[in-house]
């Protein structure tokens, strides 16, 4: 799988959209990127995941480059409860392969008030 | 749907016992992983199931660690004996295969703390 860079951590003021960088440039044509989260003393939550389109679901938006090297997640109007680690992770999705999830350190977001 | 329930949620033990944590997941998925989070190692996966098979079990630490799934809706990672070292959180996670690329997202229980002195 490829591997996948992230910063340590970021901030954002509460209401605000909170932009999350991952670099993937290893990555191959067939490997989708995932978005997970954990907050914290909880298990990690999925929140979204693309191959090179766009997505959007209700929780974010999943900006991914055209060379697909790097993605974006964007949380558009950050709430304190978003407070998080949020994982960025580069996965073959193939059925009946089962996968496992190569977590890696994350992103530590705290959105201030 | 409950989600994927895990007990017990907290385990203090001592250093040499055995230690069974225990797992749920959610009703029809047919994918089942054991995951291990420290601080020094982050989210580690121990080991996952397909249908109740074993199918990759190369992050279990050593023999120490065993798991096992007798049905579709349980699952248990026992440890024996236990150490120190051992001391982590241990999340169990499920997911339903569907068309390659679309979903196959895990979703993880709450996790249990296991504290070995």
């Amino acid at each position: 799988d490829a591997k996948t860079t992230q910063p340590t951590s970021m901030d954002c003021a509460e209401g605000r959209a909170a932009n999350l960088p991952c670099n993937h440039s290893t990555i191959s044509g067939n490997e989708y990127v995932y978005w997970y989260r954990q907050i914290h003393s909880q298990g990690p939550q999925y929140i979204i995941h693309g191959l090179k389109n766009n997505e959007t679901n209700e929780m974010a938006s999943l900006i991914i480059t055209e060379d697909r090297k790097s993605s974006t997640l964007i949380l558009p109007h950050a709430t304190l409860r978003d407070t998080a680690v949020y994982y960025c992770i580069v996965r073959v999705a193939i059925v009946n392969s089962g996968y496992a999830l190569n977590f890696g350190k994350g992103t530590s977001l705290l959105v201030t008030p | 749907d409950a989600g994927v329930i895990q007990s017990p949620r907290h385990e203090v033990t001592e250093m040499g016992q055995e230690v069974t944590l225990r797992c749920k997941p959610i009703s029809g998925h047919d994918y089942l992983f054991w995951y291990r989070q420290t601080m020094m190692r982050g989210l580690e996966l121990l080991i996952y199931f397909n249908n109740n098979v074993p199918i990759d079990d190369s992050g279990m630490p050593e023999d120490r660690f065993s798991a096992k799934m007798p049905n579709a809706s349980f699952s248990t990672l026992k440890i024996q004996p236990s150490e120190p070292r051992d001391s982590a959180v241990y999340f169990c996670a499920s997911s339903l295969t569907r068309i390659a690329g679309v979903g196959n997202e895990q979703f993880f229980g709450p996790g249990t703390r296991l504290t070995v002195l």
